[in-house]
């Protein structure tokens, strides 16, 4: 699979590949992260979150990445597969009671056969 | 599923009419948010609920109220409905933990003439 770019909005990828989604978020002092997955008609579904004090979680076929220093998350899907095809969101927040979530922009991903 | 639901699903009204939207949830949590989502913007956060009684602004609150009598219940009133306000509208809720992830209903779409 291939990176993209900051705030590229769209990503198409050969089923069977990797699929690499990047997002800057914006508050020095976020602590806690999470990646969404949205289908057309659909709310926005759960896909992994990470807290600050980790670099690094891995789930099922999916890992996130976060680099502190540059204020960057990634999100890498293994084996991509037709049902992969959404709009992906990184959500961040200060854990301090409820959660206000600040939303990137999206990304949607494709799945080519 | 996480136990979220939105009424109504789908609504159009007029230009200064008011209009309640109603988020339901049958998981005891303590969070419950109003979010919503444009083309180009991803998610914003309008109101959330810490407890019954107990609520609070967010990002884009203007021109909205909400109001939670029960735990299982958070309603957003547009008083008087704008064109500006055509949008989806997501409910969320979640836990006590602070590291739990937000939950959403699957929307409502509601678009103002």
């Amino acid at each position: 699979g291939e990176s993209v770019g900051l705030h590229l909005p769209t990503l198409s990828v050969q089923e069977g590949d990797n699929s690499i989604i990047n997002c800057a978020y914006s508050n020095s002092a976020s602590d806690y992260f999470i990646w969404y997955k949205q289908e057309s008609g659909k709310g926005p579904q759960f896909i992994i979150d990470i807290r600050s004090n980790m670099d690094k979680r891995q789930g099922q076929r999916v890992t996130v990445l976060l680099n502190k220093t540059v204020k960057h998350l990634s999100l890498q899907i293994a084996a991509t597969q037709p049902g992969d095809s959404a709009v992906y969101f990184c959500a961040e927040t200060v854990l301090q009671g409820a959660q206000k979530l600040v939303f990137g922009q999206g990304t949607r991903l494709t799945i080519n056969p | 599923d996480a136990g979220i639901t939105q009424s109504p699903r789908h609504k159009v009204t007029e230009t200064g009419t008011p209009v309640t939207l109603r988020c339901h949830q049958t998981e005891n949590h303590r969070y419950m948010y109003w979010y919503r989502q444009d083309p180009g913007h991803g998610l914003r956060l309008i109101h959330y609920s810490y407890g019954v009684k107990d609520t609070d602004k967010g990002e884009v609150s203007d021109g909205y109220s909400v109001s939670r009598s029960k735990t299982e219940d958070f309603l957003l009133t547009l008083e008087s409905a704008t064109s500006s306000q055509t949008s989806v509208y997501f409910c969320a809720i979640s836990g006590q933990g602070g590291n739990q992830p937000q939950h959403f209903g699957d929307g409502t779409r509601l678009s103002i003439l």
